[in-house]
């Protein structure tokens, strides 16, 4: 069975330090994805990135990163210079094709990232 | 574009009641998700559309959920009777397509509904 792990619970940085969120997933899938989903206070699951097990490099976007680690099967997420609005719950997601034949996304139980002003 | 919508935001009922929740995906979005959030945990997933058609319903709660989505647009779930272990978020997501692709998912805002 597909697992993700967010050994992270809660996670407390003052505004401007960089921080990293882990994950590490479980498959004995080939051939996968792994996502991170930004959850803030309104609710709403916001799509940060895709990645396939295929493509290991590595990942810059603005403030944001992504360093895929197949060896280690992990998929840790780094913010740069943290800003207060980053505060959020973080999720990272592994797809995986059931049964039925459809994809299906297992999620990890989150990381509450909080950035003090 | 505008996004996944769905109604109500929030739901306060008591136990044994029911209940029923609305989502409309993202227009032209053949695939359509509702997943179950509960507190301090990752969502997870009740059922898949595609299109109008059941595709994975095999952790929805079929004694008490039910769920539809005719003309595979906008779709509706619904509780009955709720219990007190139902009270989370309900999250919709809509992709454009089933895998093996792995679609991006775009979720709703959600509807937290709390059972007492």
């Amino acid at each position: 069975a597909q697992k993700v792990t967010q050994a992270q619970t809660e996670i407390s940085v003052v505004e401007k330090e960089d921080v990293t969120l882990d994950c590490v997933y479980e498959t004995r899938d080939t051939t996968y994805y792994l996502f991170w989903y930004k959850q803030p206070p309104s609710g709403e699951l916001v799509f940060l990135i895709r990645r396939n097990s295929f493509d290991e490099q590595n990942e810059i976007s603005g403030r944001y990163s992504w360093n895929f680690q197949k060896s280690t099967s992990s998929f840790n997420f780094t913010i740069t210079a943290s800003q207060v609005v980053d505060s959020a719950v973080y999720f990272c997601a592994l797809s995986e094709i059931s049964n039925f034949g459809n994809e299906k996304l297992t999620f990890g139980t989150g990381t509450r990232l909080t950035i003090i002003p | 574009e505008a996004g996944v919508a769905q109604s109500p935001r929030y739901k306060i009922i008591e136990k044994r009641q029911s209940v029923a929740f609305w989502c409309n995906p993202i227009s032209g979005h053949a695939t359509l998700y509702w997943y179950q959030q509960i507190l301090g945990q990752g969502p997870k997933l009740l059922i898949q559309f595609q299109n109008n058609g059941v595709v994975d319903d095999s952790q929805l709660p079929k004694d008490r959920f039910s769920a539809e989505r005719l003309k595979g647009v906008d779709s509706t779930l619904k509780i009955q009777p709720a219990k007190l272990e139902d009270s989370a978020v309900y999250l919709c997501a809509s992709s454009p397509q089933r895998g093996p692709t792995a679609d991006t998912q775009y979720f709703g805002p959600g509807t937290r509904l709390t059972v007492l």
